[in-house]
């Protein structure tokens, strides 16, 4: 399988705990782009990268949320001090960019619940 | 603020009809829309794009229409099948942008 991948798939913590997200985007392509999805709503965009450069955040990442791409490779996306609205689905995509299109194709989403 | 959002919420058509959602969108510089179709507990999956400078596109049993005029996309899906079953949302980009932005979504339920 070539497509977005991501780990773990699902998540349980208790609040206050530290959870990290990885995403290994799809081979070549530059941008990686963090979402956040909760039940019965559209995918709100979180963050992006081009390469290991992060270029763009939304309002929606408190200074709890850190996202990283070391190497321009894969992303880890972490959150600390959990709280119960947290509990979300976390969406990893990538695009070719500057290779080659905008088109952002989605991994299979990391669940978290916070308790 | 840019925004997009959908005309239902739901959606229930019979088997081997034709399905139509629609999407509407307020920021007239969007020029990129993406339709994607979700099943439950997995991720968004693309199913056809489009560019402002076109205003219909098709694929295998997908079309998407967009009316810039108006600020309206649709997708049309023929001879709808059970596996079409699933939440379909629209998505937009501004040029120079990189952040799509996606509406609520609408839940195609397929009758048998």
């Amino acid at each position: 399988d070539t497509g977005v991948s991501q780990d773990p798939r699902h998540k349980i913590t208790k609040r206050g705990q530290n959870v990290t997200f990885r995403c290994d985007p799809i081979s070549e392509h530059n941008r990686l782009y963090w979402y956040r999805q909760t039940l019965g709503q559209g995918p709100e965009f979180l963050t992006y990268f081009q390469n290991e450069a992060q270029l763009e955040k939304s309002r929606l990442l408190s200074d709890r949320f850190s996202a990283e791409r070391p190497k321009g490779s894969f992303s880890t996306l972490e959150i600390q001090r959990t709280e119960q609205g947290d509990s979300a689905m976390y969406l990893c995509a990538s695009s070719l960019g500057d290779r080659g299109g905008d088109t952002i194709y989605f991994g299979e989403g990391s669940w978290l619940t916070v308790v | 603020g840019e925004s997009v959002g959908l005309h239902l919420p739901t959606l229930s058509v019979q088997e081997g009809d034709n399905s139509i959602i629609n999407c509407a969108y307020s920021n007239s510089a969007s020029d990129y829309f993406i339709w994607y179709k979700q099943e439950s507990g997995k991720g968004p999956q693309f199913i056809i794009d489009i560019r402002s400078n076109m205003d219909k596109r098709q694929g295998q049993r997908v079309t998407v229409l967009l009316n810039k005029t108006v600020k309206h996309l649709s997708l049309q899906i023929a001879a709808t099948q059970p596996g079409d079953s699933a939440v379909y949302f629209c998505a937009e980009k501004e040029n120079y942008g990189q952040n799509f932005v996606f509406g609520p979504g609408t839940r195609l339920s397929v009758l048998p």
